[in-house]
């Protein structure tokens, strides 16, 4: 059953510690996202990568680093130095970058306190 | 960058009714235009797109419509059903090369039967 799956479904963290969200997909597709979604706020871009070992900041980056060290694996890092992380969390990929559909995760609801 | 503007951000029709719900884009380059449905507790998913060389495009009960000069899009809903009900993203894609998509704030749609 090709996909996308992020794990854990839920995460919780005390405030200071980073964290690091799963993505995995087996469409084999070259381009991947993670999109942060709070209540009225709509997706917004977080990282996304093109390609392996080459990724771009959306417009919020800050307190997030990612890698694609593998096509199939996209991981989001929440470091500590983000101000407000509790919030879910979508991976998506498409095959080609920037115009094409994207197919998403189930997400991963991340809670700090 | 981008800018998607959606409206409104909540809409309540009765069984039968139809539903309009429109984004405006900022940037003249964009060339692709997809909406999502996202069901309570899951993940978004593609129901419609058009790009920017088509003017309108129609799948059974659900139409898009894109005025590029006016930089604006539509999403059209008709006959709709109380399994309509959800919450709705428009999106484009930025004109520069190898970007992703912008998102809307969304549109929570309710259909009372």
């Amino acid at each position: 059953d090709g996909g996308i799956t992020q794990s854990p479904k839920y995460l919780f963290r005390k405030e200071g510690q980073n964290v690091t969200l799963s993505c995995e997909q087996n469409l084999n597709h070259d381009a991947m996202y993670w999109y942060r979604q709070d209540p009225g706020q709509g997706l917004r871009l977080i990282y996304y990568s093109q390609i392996v070992n080459d990724f771009q900041k959306g417009d919020i980056a800050e307190g997030y680093s990612v890698s694609r060290e593998k096509k199939e694996s996209f991981p989001l890092t929440v470091t500590s130095a983000q101000k407000n992380p509790t919030a879910f969390y979508l991976c998506a990929s498409s095959p080609t970058r920037g115009n094409s559909p994207l197919h998403f995760g189930n997400g991963t609801r991340l809670t700090v306190t | 960058g981008e800018n998607v503007e959606q409206h409104p951000s909540t809409l309540s029709v009765q069984e039968g009714d139809s539903a309009v719900i429109k984004c405006t884009y900022s940037d003249s380059a964009s060339n692709y235009f997809p909406w999502y449905k996202q069901e309570l507790g899951k993940r978004p998913q593609l129901i419609i797109d058009i790009r920017s060389n088509v003017g309108e495009k129609k799948d059974q009960r659900i139409a898009v419509t894109l005025n590029k000069t006016a930089k604006h899009f539509s999403l059209h809903i008709t006959e709709t059903q109380p399994e309509d009900s959800a919450v709705y993203f428009c999106a484009a894609t930025p004109g520069q090369a190898g970007t992703a998509l912008i998102f809307g704030k969304g549109t929570t749609l309710s259909v009372s039967s």
